[in-house]
C-alpha cells in the first residue's frame, strides 16, 4: 500500500511555543490530506481537511488560527500547533487519499505524531 | 450526518479460532466506502479491508472477510485463524462516495490468546 510518514515522531515543547509537524506521501500524489486527534483510549477525530493550493477546511469547534494547516504541494502538509498548551498534548495522525489510477476513495495513515507541551 | 457504531468495546479470541468484530454505520447517501483499519500497540493505522458500497459481493483478504449488509448498514469483520499479530485496536470507518469526510467508530480492542 502506499506510504505517508509523518515527522517528528515526538516532539516536547514549553507552553507558549509553536510546533510544527509534517506529513508526506512517499510514493504517490495527495491533492487531499487529513489531520486527526486521538486522544489516549479514543477513536480518531478529524480536525481538518488540507487542500493543495487552497485553504483547508475545518471541522466545527477546531480554531483555524491555533492548528495552522499549509499544503503547499502534492506530496507536502504540515500542521503547525500554535502557542501550544497543556491541553493540546495529544497524538497527531495525518493521513492523505491516494486516488491514482482510480483507486478507491482509502485514506493513508502516518505513524502519528505524539505531542507533549509542558 | 454520517454515524459508525462499534457496540463492542472488547473481544477476546483463543488463538486459531475464529472472531466477529461488528459495526453498524448510518448513512443517507447510497455510494460510498467502508473500511476496517487495525491500529497496534505502535498506533500505526494500517488498512485491513475496504468494501465498495455499490459491490453486493463480500471483500475478502486472506484470513479477513467482512459480512456486509446493506439494508441493515452493518458491516461486520471476521478474523480466521486469529493469530497473536492480531491483536489490536480494531476501527471500522466510513467514507461517503466522492467525499472528504471519513468517520470512525469508537474502536473494539482485540485480544489474542495463546
Amino acid at each position: 500500500g502506499a506510504v505517508v510518514s509523518q515527522h517528528p515522531s515526538w516532539v516536547i515543547c514549553k507552553s507558549g511555543t509553536s510546533v510544527k509537524i509534517e506529513c508526506r506521501s512517499l510514493d504517490f500524489q495527495a491533492t487531499t490530506m487529513f489531520w486527526y486527534r486521538q486522544f489516549p483510549k479514543q477513536s480518531l477525530m478529524l480536525m481538518a481537511t488540507s487542500n493543495e493550493g487552497s485553504k483547508a477546511t475545518y471541522e466545527q469547534g477546531v480554531e483555524k488560527d491555533k492548528f495552522l494547516i499549509n499544503h503547499a504541494s502534492l506530496t507536502l502538509s504540515t500542521l503547525t500547533v500554535t502557542s501550544a498548551h497543556p491541553e493540546d498534548s495529544s497524538f497527531y495522525i495525518c493521513s492523505a487519499r491516494d486516488q491514482s489510477g482510480g483507486a478507491v476513495e482509502t485514506q493513508y495513515f502516518g505513524p502519528g505524531t505524539r505531542l507533549l507541551v509542558l | 450526518a454520517q454515524t459508525v457504531t462499534q457496540s463492542q468495546p472488547e473481544m477476546s479470541v483463543q488463538e486459531a479460532e475464529t472472531v466477529t468484530l461488528s459495526c453498524t454505520y448510518d448513512t443517507s447517501e447510497s455510494d460510498y466506502y467502508l473500511f476496517w483499519y487495525k491500529q497496534p500497540p505502535s498506533r500505526q493505522m494500517i488498512l485491513v479491508i475496504r468494501q465498495e458500497a455499490y459491490k453486493q459481493q463480500n471483500a475478502t483478504e486472506n484470513r479477513f472477510s467482512v459480512n456486509f449488509q446493506k439494508a441493515a448498514k452493518s458491516f461486520s469483520l471476521k478474523i480466521s485463524d486469529s493469530q497473536l499479530g492480531d491483536a489490536a485496536m480494531y476501527f471500522c470507518a466510513y467514507s461517503p462516495y466522492n467525499n472528504n469526510d471519513m468517520r470512525f467508530g469508537a474502536g473494539t480492542r482485540l485480544t489474542v490468546k495463546p
